[in-house]
């Protein structure tokens, strides 16, 4: 699976957008971009994933550049139950057992 | 609907003794993993299953056993616990290939060894 570089933190004010990038500029052709969250002591949450169009669902958007080298995960109204981790994990959509590698992360703080 | 369900979510033990922690799903997914997870790092895959009868190692899987003899449960064996094994071990089921991928997380099991 390709590697993703994502910014260790960022902050946030309550009811802005949030944009969190990731880099994955080694991604193959056949390789999806997930996002998952991990709310402090919790397990991870599945955000969203997409191949090479933009995606929405009622979480979030998930904008990937043309060259598919990076990414943006857009939290449209940042509440304070967003502040969690935030993995940007890049993988074949059809993985051997749905393995995923999680790398750092970016850890997100939501400010009132 | 219970999802992924992790016992026990606390334990604590001694070094060279041994346990088992367990990890059940009720959706009828085929691939069940554990993970663990080190304070201020991500989570690294321990073993997995794609199905009844079948296992599989990950990133590191020394120290630890797995079996999967039914579709709902997935233990996890340690044979002899370390203090290098104290951490947070996460399992998590998901479809089988085909599907969107997206797997899901119990609520993690808090493992200490003295």
């Amino acid at each position: 699976d390709a590697k993703t570089t994502q910014p260790p933190s960022m902050d946030c004010a309550e009811g802005r957008a949030a944009n969190l990038p990731c880099n994955h500029s080694t991604i193959s052709g056949n390789e999806y971009v997930y996002w998952y969250r991990q709310i402090h002591s919790q397990g991870p949450q599945y955000i969203i994933h997409g191949l090479k169009n933009n995606e929405t669902n009622e979480m979030a958007s998930l904008i990937i550049t043309e060259d598919r080298k990076s990414s943006t995960l857009i939290l449209p109204h940042a509440t304070l139950r967003d502040t969690a981790v935030y993995y940007c994990i890049v993988r074949v959509f059809k993985a051997a057992g749905n393995k995923l590698t999680f790398g750092g992360g970016t850890r997100v703080l939501v400010k009132p | 609907n219970a999802g992924v369900t992790q016992t026990p979510k606390f334990q604590v033990l001694k070094t060279g003794q041994s346990m088992t922690l367990q990890c059940a799903q009720d959706m009828n997914h085929e691939y069940m993993s554990w993970y663990r997870q080190d304070p201020g790092m991500g989570l690294r895959l321990i073993h997995y299953s794609v199905g009844a009868g079948i296992t599989d190692q990950g990133e590191v899987p020394n120290g630890y056993n797995v079996s999967r003899s039914t579709t709902e449960d997935f233990p996890l064996r340690l044979l002899s616990a370390a203090p290098s094994q104290t951490s947070v071990y996460f399992c998590a089921s998901s479809p089988g290939q085909g599907s969107k991928g997206a797997q899901h997380f119990g609520d993690g099991t808090r493992l200490s060894i003295l």
